[in-house]
């Protein structure tokens, strides 16, 4: 069965730090992809997804993230954190008939 | 473009009593998903419905069940409810059958507290 699992359930960065949240999956097919994230009290917004093709995903707000197939990994980067980027993330995978199966999230705080 | 909207966005509920939750897509879309969030069970696949007929279903008793009208319009029934249904419910919508490279766009979510 495919999984997802996010290392970290809240992870603390400076203002203009690296950001860093793993994903690892679990899957027997090649896998489709997703971050979303989610802010206090509003539904889940798109980052980025990897489908096929290059497996560097750039998406919304300076985010992008790395598909590696031989570490099963799809770990999310921005180079500069923002306050306004404190918020929860999660990592899917998409399975037969267009389920997301979902990581447990990632909390990102971001100090000032 | 309006976005996926989801009414109420707030409910109270007792136990026993029944909910109904619903979920409009982006106009165009004809795929709605539903998902529970609650802090100790993470998001949860509920199920998906395409052209009025249910595709996809997860792993949640039969109290849970849910419908689409033919403009894609889709309701979502919770019976006999329990303190363990409170939880925040989103919808999703996608422009066609659910395909991997389809975006699934979600609601604000209904925020549904059993007392």
């Amino acid at each position: 069965a495919q999984s997802v699992t996010q290392l970290g359930s809240h992870v603390s960065v400076s203002e203009g730090a690296l950001v860093l949240l793993r994903c690892n999956y679990s899957s027997s097919v090649p896998p489709y992809l997703f971050w979303y994230v989610q802010y206090p009290n509003q539904g889940l917004q798109l980052l980025l997804k990897y489908t096929t093709g290059a497996t560097l995903v750039k998406g919304i707000n300076g985010f992008e993230a790395e598909f590696k197939k031989s570490e099963t990994s799809f770990h999310l980067t921005k180079p500069s954190a923002h306050m306004s980027d404190a918020a929860e993330y999660f990592c899917a995978v998409i399975v037969q008939g267009g389920k997301l199966i979902f990581g447990q999230g990632t909390e990102l705080s971001v100090k000032p | 473009k309006a976005g996926v909207t989801q009414t109420p966005r707030y409910l109270i509920k007792t136990r026993g009593q029944q909910v109904t939750l619903s979920c409009s897509p982006i106009s165009g879309h004809r795929s709605v998903s539903w998902y529970q969030q609650t802090p100790g069970q993470g998001l949860q696949f509920l199920f998906e419905y395409f052209s009025e007929t249910q595709r996809n279903k997860g792993n949640f008793p039969g109290r849970f069940s849910g419908r689409q009208f033919s403009n894609s319009r889709s309701e979502m029934n919770v019976s006999t409810l329990e303190l363990g249904d409170s939880a925040l419910y989103l919808c999703a919508s996608t422009r066609s059958e659910t395909s991997p490279t389809d975006t699934q766009y979600f609601g604000p979510g209904t925020r549904l507290t059993v007392l």
